[in-house]
């Protein structure tokens, strides 16, 4: 069974105090590692997809990186607008397209 | 572009009642749909998923059931609801693909009463 692990629960951050979010995850033949921004009473938003350990995906103050048993999301120098909560999940050979997401974590940047 | 749509937006609702929330997709053909429960602190739950036209596969037994009449729009139903069925309900979409992203609407506050 695939399995999913984020910390810290929570995170709070100042502005520009940049951090780093963790995802550990157990599956039998990954196929994708997905990260999600999800702002209180909206839908997931999809962020970035991983395929493969050593692969990093970018997009203005996010990185996402990979390795074999856990993937990073790097903060840099975070404003208040990045407060939300971020969710990994995975995507394993056997699951029919199916995702396992983590219980996510909860940042939030004072300015 | 792909959008989703889902509705309502919220919705409170007296124990015993029946309910029908509704999921549509634009701009893309055949996708595989999917509807989540989100619980404080418990993550996302998978309810039900279908990867075609009158195809779902139910994850956890329940007093819920999915419906998928045409190719684009997802039915979630209850004949009797229950307190247990509050709770923020999410549509999802993706390609065919396992190592696809799903992408959801803004989902429906559902409240029991």
């Amino acid at each position: 069974e695939d399995q999913v692990t984020q910390s810290p629960e929570a995170l709070r951050l100042q502005e520009g105090e940049s951090s780093s979010l963790n995802c550990s995850y157990t599956v039998s033949g990954l196929r994708g590692l997905f990260w999600y921004r999800q702002d209180p009473g909206k839908g997931p938003e999809f962020l970035f997809t991983l395929y493969s350990a050593g692969e990093e995906k970018e997009k203005e103050r996010l990185k996402a990186t990979l390795t074999k048993k856990e993937s990073f999301l790097h903060i840099t120098a975070p404003k208040p607008e990045d407060s939300a909560t971020y969710l990994c999940a995975v995507s394993s050979a056997g699951a029919n397209s199916k995702l396992t997401f983590g219980k996510g974590i909860t940042l939030s940047v004072r300015p | 572009s792909q959008t989703i749509h889902q509705w309502p937006a919220t919705l409170v609702q007296p124990v015993g009642s029946p309910l029908s929330l509704e999921c549509t997709v634009e701009g893309t053909s055949n996708p595989n749909l999917y509807w989540y429960r989100q619980a404080a602190g418990r993550g996302l739950q998978l309810l039900f998923y279908s990867i075609g036209i009158g195809q779902i596969s139910s994850e956890v037994p329940q007093n819920l059931s999915a419906s998928r009449p045409q190719d684009r729009q997802f039915i979630l139903s209850s004949k009797k609801l229950l307190l247990s069925d509050s709770g923020f309900y999410l549509c999802a979409w993706s390609v065919l693909g396992s190592n696809q992203p799903q992408h959801f609407g803004d989902g429906t506050r559902l409240s029991i009463l």
